[in-house]
This record gives C-alpha cells, structure tokens and sequence, in this order.
C-alpha cells in the first residue's frame, strides 16, 4: 500500500509570491490534515479535510487556505509569502478523523521564503 | 480548549538506561492520547494512542505509557534504550465533537553509547 504522498518536496520562493503544496493520502482515507513544523514553534496543526469539506482549523491568518478534492487528494495554498511562511509542511491522512483514529504522514515539504 | 504540555525539550540517556519522556495535557472531556515519533528528516508516525480501553498502553519498539487520569498525564517510558530511538517525539490529544488535534512542541531524545 502506497504511502502518503507530497509534492514538492522542496520549493524555493520569494516574499510575496504565492505556493501551492499537493498531498496523495493512502487509499482509502478520507481525512487529510495540514501542519506546518519549523523549530521555533513546532508542530502546529493548520486545517483537517474530509469529504471536501473544512472540519477543523488552527489559528492561521487567511492568507492559508486549502481544498480537498473527490478523491481525497488535497491542496494547501499560501498566498503573499512572508518569510516566516519559510517552514516544513506536513501532510497527513487517516480512515476518518485525525483527533481519533492513527494519522499517517507524508515527508513533507521544505518550503523556504527568500 | 485542550492543551499539551510535554516537559524538558530535550532528553538524553545512555544505552540501555530507562526512558521517561513526560507529557501533561488538559482536557474538558475524556481525551484521545497519542504519541508520534519523528526520525531525522522523515514524517511522523504513531508509537501507540489511548482511546480509554486501558489505562496502560503497549506500542511499538518497546514503548509504552501509562495513562493517569488524576495527574492529568500520558508519560512515555521504554526500559533500556536504543542507539535507534534517537528521534523527536510528539505528545498529542484530541477530544470534544469535533476531535481537533493538538501537538505538543515535541522532546529531542538522545541515546549516548
């Protein structure tokens, strides 16, 4: 059974630009949540998707936002980069509900904001 | 709202020597508790979770917490240490309707030979 999948897995951008970050879950999973870790402030949780819908979110600025697609594949989009942006961003996916059943995480990708 | 709380950001044993890595949380309902380990450079993934079938919870590589509900804590132990368990570990609860997640900021373990 394939993994969680992420692409890219390192980007390059500069302030002001926008990026859009792609993750496969594992067959069959119809969550997929969002997290963004950079050493300062750790693993801190940006949004959860299941069947296309938001379910939950974490205290980011608008400037984050997501969709999920029929298939369960799911985007993060960060408009107007700032340099703090610069971070890992982690994809995970699981059968239901990420506050309750096992996650599955994908490697990530590097995102860094010249 | 819940939170995590994992004490010491670093820890570091020798070979074989016990591990304790601490975890408090707060919670308004009864919780789910997990904790994930992050290898250098990679994802994370579960070590073991708590969904209140027992109070001690067996998981992967050796570890194992004990859930206490008076002390509020889901502290992490393994017996002897390996050289491999060098990782970040991650402390996590979730409850409510709506099972939001939260992380705590994680403890870097050490295994010196």
């Amino acid at each position: 059974k394939a993994g969680v999948t992420q692409t890219p897995r390192y980007l390059i951008k500069t302030r002001g630009q926008q990026v859009t970050l792609s993750c496969s879950p594992i067959s069959g999973h119809r969550s997929v949540s969002w997290y963004q870790q950079t050493p300062g402030q750790g693993l801190q949780f940006l949004f959860e998707y299941f069947s296309e819908t938001q379910r939950n979110k974490g205290n980011f600025p608008g400037r984050f936002s997501g969709r999920q697609f029929s298939n369960s594949r799911s985007e993060m989009n960060v408009s107007t980069l700032e340099l703090g942006d610069s971070a890992l961003y982690l994809c995970a996916s699981s059968l239901e509900r990420a506050g309750r059943d096992e996650q599955f995480f994908g490697p990530g990708t590097r995102l860094t904001v010249l | 709202a819940q939170s995590v709380t994992q004490l010491g950001s670093h820890v570091s044993v020798s070979e074989g020597a016990l591990v304790l890595l601490r975890c408090n949380y707060s919670s308004s309902v009864p919780p789910y508790l997990f904790w994930y380990v992050q290898y250098p450079n990679q994802g994370l993934q579960l070590l073991l979770k708590y969904t209140s079938a027992a109070t001690l919870v067996k998981g992967i590589n050796g570890f194992e917490a004990e859930f206490k509900k008076s002390e509020t804590s889901f502290h992490l132990t393994k017996p002897s240490a390996h050289m491999s368990d060098a990782a970040e570990y991650f402390c996590a609860v979730s409850g409510g309707s709506n099972y939001k997640l939260t992380f705590g900021k994680g403890t870097l373990l050490t295994v010196n030979p």
